[in-house]
């Protein structure tokens, strides 16, 4: 099975500064996809950005970019000029390139909190 | 309507009871999911359904949940037989269901949560 962690419960960031949200998982898949998911207090969970695993290219989405390691097994997300409608939690999430067996949902890690100081 | 859509956004149960929670997909949206988030922790994946077909129910943490989709659009998802630790917010997602794009983006609804005396 598949297992997310994200190592920081919470962080915080002054505004216009740049943070980095670590992510880690343990796979013995070769071929997978990562996302960074945004729960904002309204609970309702945003697509961020996300990453295929056969790309050695990050994924950069405006101020949003991903450091994939695959090797390392690392997925870190770095948000550039932080806003203050960037607080939320930030959850790093795994899926297989499979199907079936569980393979179809998404494994999420336990998220980071985002505080963004004015 | 243009997102994902649950209902009620908030139910308590007292514990041996029986609850169905409800949730309206995006319109044309074929796959549809199930989690279910605890306090403090990253929603765990319970279910997913293509069209009206449950192809995988592996997450389901035990035989008082079901869930069913028999139209294939609207979802509920029923625990019979509440108990405390069932208490957490139940998140529904939609995604077109493209099978060859397993990346394609999966949008959630705003959850339901539930408390279990």
């Amino acid at each position: 099975a598949q297992t997310v962690t994200q190592s920081q419960p919470e962080m915080s960031v002054q505004e216009a500064e740049t943070v980095t949200l670590s992510c880690t998982y343990d796979t013995s898949e070769s071929d997978y996809y990562l996302f960074w998911y945004k729960q904002p207090p309204s609970r309702q969970m945003i697509l961020v950005i996300r990453q295929e695993a056969y790309k050695q290219q990050n994924a950069t989405e405006n101020r949003f970019s991903v450091n994939f390691q695959k090797a390392a097994k690392s997925f870190s997300l770095k948000i550039s000029d932080s806003q203050l409608g960037d607080a939320a939690m930030y959850f790093c999430a795994y899926r297989s390139a499979g199907s079936g067996g569980g393979a179809d949902g998404l494994t999420f890690g336990k998220g980071t909190h985002l505080i963004i100081q004015p | 309507g243009a997102g994902v859509s649950q209902s009620p956004r908030y139910k308590v149960a007292k514990r041996g009871q029986d609850v169905a929670l409800r949730c309206d997909p995006i319109s044309g949206h074929v796959s549809l999911f199930w989690y279910q988030q605890a306090l403090g922790q990253g929603p765990e994946f319970l279910t997913y359904f293509q069209n009206e077909a449950q192809l995988d129910k592996s997450g389901l943490p035990s035989d008082r949940f079901f869930a069913e989709r028999p139209e294939g659009s609207v979802s509920t998802l029923k625990i019979q037989r509440t108990q405390q630790e069932d208490s957490a917010v139940y998140l529904c997602a939609s995604s077109l269901g493209i099978r060859d794009r397993v990346w394609e983006t999966q949008y959630f609804g705003p959850g339901t949560r539930l408390l279990v005396l």
